[in-house]
């Protein structure tokens, strides 16, 4: 069964602290997605990797960097948390069959 | 640019009911696809349907299909004879123009089958 895992289900943060949200397929997939989620506004794209070391601004890339070192593994990294990131963090992977989706991580920056 | 348009919130029926979510959505690209995707409260998407533009029928998976008006631009999902586990966010997206195929999506529609 082709999964894509995000190793944190639920997140909490200070302020000002520097998040790390892994993302790891096993589909061989070259395209990685990075997407955050709120209500009434639906999924938003941030970054969007096409290969490795490979990286490529969405719509709302401002407070976020992307780093994708293996091509199985795409993190988001929040250089500073500050509280307007706190929301749910969905990531994908999209290969030949389509598109799959992690469970997501659920971040609260207090 | 692209744009998804779901204006539906929130939705409330009936187990073993059928539903409507709509969709309509704004493209210039003259071949195109439109996925429906489902949320549990667990966070994973779900995929469940997918219609190209240019297919001849509406696409049809089980108890899902989609209403697909191409002129009016809308691509409704009807689900038939509701169950107590479809309640979830029901989100439709379509792939950016260009490469890799980035998808965009609606503001979504969470749907709760009432017993």
């Amino acid at each position: 069964d082709v999964k894509v895992t995000q190793s944190s289900r639920y997140l909490v943060k200070r302020t000002g602290e520097k998040v790390f949200l892994e993302c790891v397929q096993d589909m061989d997939h070259e395209n990685m997605f990075w997407y955050r989620q709120d209500p009434g506004l639906g999924l938003r794209l941030i970054y969007f990797s096409y290969d490795v070391k490979m990286k490529e601004k969405g719509d709302i890339p401002e407070g976020y960097s992307v780093s994708r070192e293996k091509k199985e593994r795409f993190s988001l990294i929040l250089e500073s948390a500050s509280t307007n990131q706190t929301s749910m963090y969905l990531c994908a992977s999209r290969g030949v069959n389509g598109y799959t989706f992690g469970s997501g991580t659920r971040l609260t920056v207090v | 640019a692209q744009k998804i348009t779901q204006t539906q919130p929130g939705m409330f029926v009936q187990e073993k009911e059928a539903v409507t979510l709509d969709c309509t959505y704004d493209t210039s690209d003259p071949s195109y696809g439109l996925f429906w995707y489902k949320q549990p409260s667990s966070g994973e998407m779900i995929f469940l349907i997918y219609q190209g533009s240019y297919d001849q029928q509406n696409a049809t998976e089980g108890r899902y299909s989609l209403n697909f008006q191409k002129a009016r631009k809308s691509a409704n999902l009807v689900i038939s004879a509701s169950q107590l586990g479809d309640s979830a966010m029901y989100f439709c997206a379509m792939p950016r123009i260009g490469g890799a195929q980035k998808l965009v999506f609606g503001q979504g529609t969470r749907l709760t089958i009432n017993p």
